[in-house]
């Protein structure tokens, strides 16, 4: 069976510090792959996905980033945290066949402070 | 703009009643509808799918669809405390999933 996994479970950072969230999945090959945000009591807001190893598609313009080095490793990075980067960070994958649909990890709760 | 909406609640259902959660949908080429719980500070999890216009009964979960009024509904039976959490609503156009802000479902025992 598949499973994702995200680290670390919670992160709090200083404005102006770097990020670097990673994502893997196990029991699965090809995945496609995404980043959600969630703010307290709000949607989810899709920052990037993957289709493949260096393919990375970018949603929103922000100070974020992702990169896939491998099959099943996603991660999301930034260089200089911004107060409004604090929320609920999930990563998802879907099979690249059928419905797709998706599969969330156990997120990473990150405050910017 | 390809929108998903969904009334946010909070919905609140005594236990034992039948809870509907619905949603509809702006882009008449979606293909594939979802729905995800989330219980308060976890991830959404995945709990049916539906495809084809009609019902898909899943326990006691039934989703509901029709593309013409490009509607899909969540029918709970038999609500529990336990099914308290944000029901999202998922809608795949073929170019992404959308999700829903999410309706906020209370059960009360």
């Amino acid at each position: 069976s598949q499973t994702i996994h995200q680290w670390p479970a919670t992160l709090v950072q200083p404005v102006g510090s770097p990020l670097s969230l990673e994502c893997t999945v196990e029991g699965t090959s090809n995945p496609n792959l995404y980043w959600y945000r969630q703010a307290a009591g709000r949607g989810l807001q899709l920052l990037f996905y993957s289709v493949g190893i260096g393919q990375i598609s970018s949603e929103v313009p922000q100070n974020l980033s992702a990169s896939r080095p491998q099959d099943r490793q996603f991660i999301l990075s930034s260089k200089k945290l911004l107060l409004s980067d604090s929320g609920f960070y999930l990563c998802a994958w879907a099979p690249l066949e059928g419905i797709r649909e998706q599969y969330f990890g156990p997120g990473t709760r990150l405050t910017v402070t | 703009q390809k929108e998903v909406e969904q009334n946010s609640g909070p919905l609140s259902v005594p236990e034992g009643a039948i809870a509907s959660l619905n949603c509809t949908y702006s882009d008449r080429g979606s293909q594939s509808f979802f729905w995800y719980r989330q219980y308060s500070g976890k991830s959404p999890e995945l709990i049916m799918f539906i495809y084809s216009n009609g019902d898909k009964e899943d326990g006691r979960f039934t989703a509901q669809l029709n593309k013409a009024s490009q509607y899909v509904s969540l029918l709970i039976r038999d609500s529990q405390p336990s099914d308290s959490a944000t029901y999202l609503c998922a809608v795949n156009s073929g170019d992404g999933m959308r999700f829903g802000a999410g309706t906020r479902l209370t059960v009360k025992p």
